[in-house]
């Protein structure tokens, strides 16, 4: 699996957008990138994932570069609950199944 | 519909006993794999099991071992207990799709596990 590169934290103020990068500069062409976040002792929750296109859904936006090597998770309106580790990985499909290899991800703190 | 399930929430161990983790996955979901969490680390794919049988595994060794049901909940069972197993033990289900298809995988609470 490509490995991903993640600042390991960043802060935004409440209602401003939260913009996460990401690098996965090895990344293949039958690869897709996932985004989790975890709250304080809970499991992780899926966000949103993506292979070439960007995309968009009720918690955030996804934006891949045209070369993928990186990605940016969007946050458009960050509450204090969103502040959580975000992780960006990178899977490949193994007959529709596939194994979430997580790095250390980002520490996002929404100040109020 | 209940989401990922898991039991017990805490569980205490000595050195060398054996502990079994249990997990129900979210209705309608027929695949289940196992993480380990250790304290501020991001969570480290054990094994997933699907139609009752070990599909992948990560690099954990033999002392870790689990089974998936007919009813597709599924047991984490870790022998010979060290100091190090310490840590979260999250479930995730997720459904098998068609060729092409993805799903998300969805968390349980997970098991705090501690050893001593």
């Amino acid at each position: 699996d490509a490995k991903t590169t993640q600042p390991p934290s960043m802060d935004c103020a409440e209602g401003r957008a939260a913009n996460l990068p990401c690098n996965h500069s090895t990344i293949s062409g039958n690869e897709y990138v996932y985004w989790y976040r975890q709250i304080h002792s809970q499991g992780p929750q899926y966000i949103i994932h993506g292979l070439k296109n960007n995309e968009t859904n009720e918690m955030a936006s996804l934006i891949i570069t045209e070369d993928r090597k990186s990605s940016t998770l969007i946050l458009p309106h960050a509450t204090l609950r969103d502040t959580a580790v975000y992780y960006c990985i990178v899977i490949t499909l193994m007959d529709s199944s596939y194994k979430l290899i997580f790095g250390s991800g980002t520490r996002l703190l929404v100040r109020p | 519909d209940a989401g990922v399930t898991q039991s017990p929430t805490h569980l205490i161990k000595t050195r060398g006993q054996q502990v079994t983790l249990r997990c129900s996955p979210k209705s309608g979901h027929d695949t289940v794999s196992w993480y380990q969490q250790a304290l501020g680390q991001g969570p480290q794919f054990i094994f997933q099991y699907y139609e009752e049988e070990e599909r992948q595994r990560g690099n954990f060794p033999d002392r870790f071992s689990g089974h998936q049901f007919p009813n597709y909940s599924s047991e984490l069972n870790v022998n010979a207990l060290l100091l190090g197993d310490s840590a979260l033990y999250l479930c995730a289900s997720s459904l098998v799709g068609s060729r092409g298809t993805t799903y998300e995988q969805y968390f349980g609470p997970g098991t705090r596990l501690t050893v001593t």
